[in-house]
C-alpha cells in the first residue's frame, strides 16, 4: 500500500482482557518495528522483523506481549491480560532496509485505553 | 546499548525566531542520526537525517549539525512558524545495530 496502516486505530479494553493489534507496512519493505508511546513521552522501542531472520524482542516489556510477522509482512502485537500501564498509543513502522541507512516511516498508531 | 539524551523537553519561541535542540548519544559507532517531528495526535515523520561522514545538511529553513568528536547532534529551525510547533525527536542508530534509539522529545511552541 501506499503507507503504514494500522488497525484498530482506537481499542477500548477492559483490564485482564487480551488485544491484537495489527500492522501492514509499506509492500516491499522488509523491516517491520513496534514501537510504544505513552502520554507525553518518547518513543518506547518494543520489537524488529527483519525479513525471515529472528526478531529482535529485546524491548518487549513482559512476557504478555509478543508479536508475529506473517509470510513477511503483515505483522499483529499481541498483549495478553491487560493492565492499566499498557495504554498507550502503539506504533508500527516498517523500512526498505537494516542498519546504518534505515528510513522508518511510521504508521498512524493504534491508541489503547486499558479500563 | 544505544543511550539519546534530547534536550530541551519544551521549547517557546517567538515566530520568525531560531529554535536549537540538541541531542547526545553514547555509541561512537552511531552513523545515522534521523529528526522526526510529530504533529498533535498523528504520526512522526521524518525531517531531516545525516549520515557520519557529513558535518552539516541543509533543507530550507531546517538544518542539522553533528559533532562525531562530541558524540551530540542539533536540530536548527530558522525563522520559525506556527505549523513548526510540534515535538520533536531525535535518534541515532549504529552500523551493529537494528534498531533505532530515540530522544525522550522536545516539545516545540511558535508562538504568534
Amino acid at each position: 500500500g501506499a503507507g503504514v496502516s494500522q488497525s484498530p486505530s482506537n481499542k477500548v479494553t477492559e483490564k485482564g482482557k487480551d488485544v491484537e493489534l495489527r500492522c501492514d507496512p509499506i509492500s516491499g519493505h522488509t523491516a517491520l518495528y513496534w514501537y510504544r508511546q505513552s502520554l507525553g513521552q518518547g518513543l518506547e522501542f518494543l520489537i524488529y522483523f527483519q525479513g525471515n531472520s529472528a526478531p529482535d524482542k529485546s524491548g518487549l516489556p513482559s512476557d504478555r506481549f509478543s508479536a508475529e510477522r506473517t509470510g513477511g509482512s503483515v505483522s499483529t502485537l499481541t498483549i495478553q491480560r491487560t493492565q492499566q500501564e499498557d495504554s498507550a498509543v502503539y506504533l508500527c513502522a516498517s523500512s526498505p532496509t537494516w542498519g546504518g541507512a534505515n528510513v522508518l516511516t511510521f504508521g498512524a498508531g493504534s491508541r489503547l485505553t486499558v479500563l | 546499548g544505544e543511550n539519546v539524551e534530547q534536550h530541551p523537553s519544551t521549547l517557546s519561541v517567538q515566530e520568525g525566531d531560531s529554535a536549537v535542540i540538541k541531542c547526545t548519544y553514547s555509541d561512537s559507532a552511531s552513523n545515522y542520526f534521523p529528526w522526526y517531528k510529530q504533529e498533535l495526535g498523528k504520526r512522526p515523520q521524518l525531517i531531516i537525517d545525516i549520515r557520519s561522514n557529513v558535518g552539516e545538511k541543509k533543507d530550507q529553513r531546517i538544518a542539522v549539525t553533528l559533532n562525531k568528536t562530541a558524540k551530540h547532534f542539533s536540530l536548527h529551525i530558522t525563522e520559525t512558524q506556527p505549523e513548526d510547533s510540534a515535538v520533536y525527536f531525535c535518534a541515532a542508530i549504529s552500523g551493529s545495530a537494528r534498531q533505532l534509539t530515540f530522544g525522550s522529545g522536545t516539545q516545540l511552541t511558535v508562538l504568534p
